[in-house]
């Protein structure tokens, strides 16, 4: 069974640019989440999906932030335009039940000059 | 304001002998606990969990451990693998007004050979 899959792993990208970050969860997953982590400090919950629904995007830092989860399956992260501070590793996550363990994908490191 | 917190940024523990790190929170409505395994360039890995009806859970040589009334929380390994070094995160859920998991900074072992 495939795991989480992100794309693109890295970014870089100039502020007032704008990026899109995909992720795949786990065929047959209703819930996906979108963390961030800054270096060293905690992953900070960005918002929670279930199937196409956005159930709480209260972690998503500002408008400058659009998830979309077209069709229940993959979701997109766009950052428009980025800020320096946008820059760190967002990693996606899905699971089957909302209790209990998250698959993480490998993350994409983001860096915003 | 850090709900789970991880004092210790990072333990180092010979191998064979047991590694204990310590998560504390502030939220007394959390109710389901989670640590998570993480190594360079990838995501988090689910490693153990406990609800909060429970004060131990153990599974092989991973062992955690609930003390509500202090709000602390412990993940004992025993014996340390070299393979054990990695960055642990001590992630809470939290269901008020929506679902979320809340994460700690993480905690760096160190396992020596």
């Amino acid at each position: 069974e495939a795991g989480v899959t992100q794309f693109p792993s890295h970014s870089v990208i100039e502020k007032g640019q704008t990026v899109t970050l995909r992720c795949d969860p786990i065929s047959g997953h209703d819930n996906l989440y979108w963390y961030r982590r800054v270096m060293g400090k905690e992953i900070k919950f960005l918002l929670h999906f279930v199937k196409e629904s956005k159930q709480d995007e209260s972690g998503m830092p500002n408008n400058r932030f659009l998830a979309e989860r077209t069709g229940g399956t993959y979701s997109t992260l766009k950052v428009q335009p980025a800020e320096l501070e946008d820059s760190g590793v967002y990693f996606c996550a899905s699971s089957q039940d909302l209790v209990g363990k998250q698959f993480f994908g490998p993350g994409t490191r983001l860096t915003v000059l | 304001d850090q709900q789970v917190k991880q004092n210790s940024p990072s333990l180092s523990v010979q191998e064979g002998r047991i590694s204990i790190l310590n998560c504390d929170y502030t939220n007394s409505m959390f109710d389901y606990f989670l640590w998570y395994k993480k190594y360079p360039a990838e995501g988090p890995t689910f490693l153990i969990s406990i609800s909060s009806i429970k004060d131990k859970n153990e599974d092989g040589r991973f062992t955690v451990f609930l003390n509500k009334s202090a709000k602390h929380l412990s993940l004992h390994i025993v014996p340390s693998q070299p393979g054990d070094s990695a960055v642990y995160f001590c992630a809470a859920h939290d269901n008020t007004g929506g679902f979320k998991t809340i994460f700690g900074a993480g905690t760096r072992l160190f396992v020596k050979a």
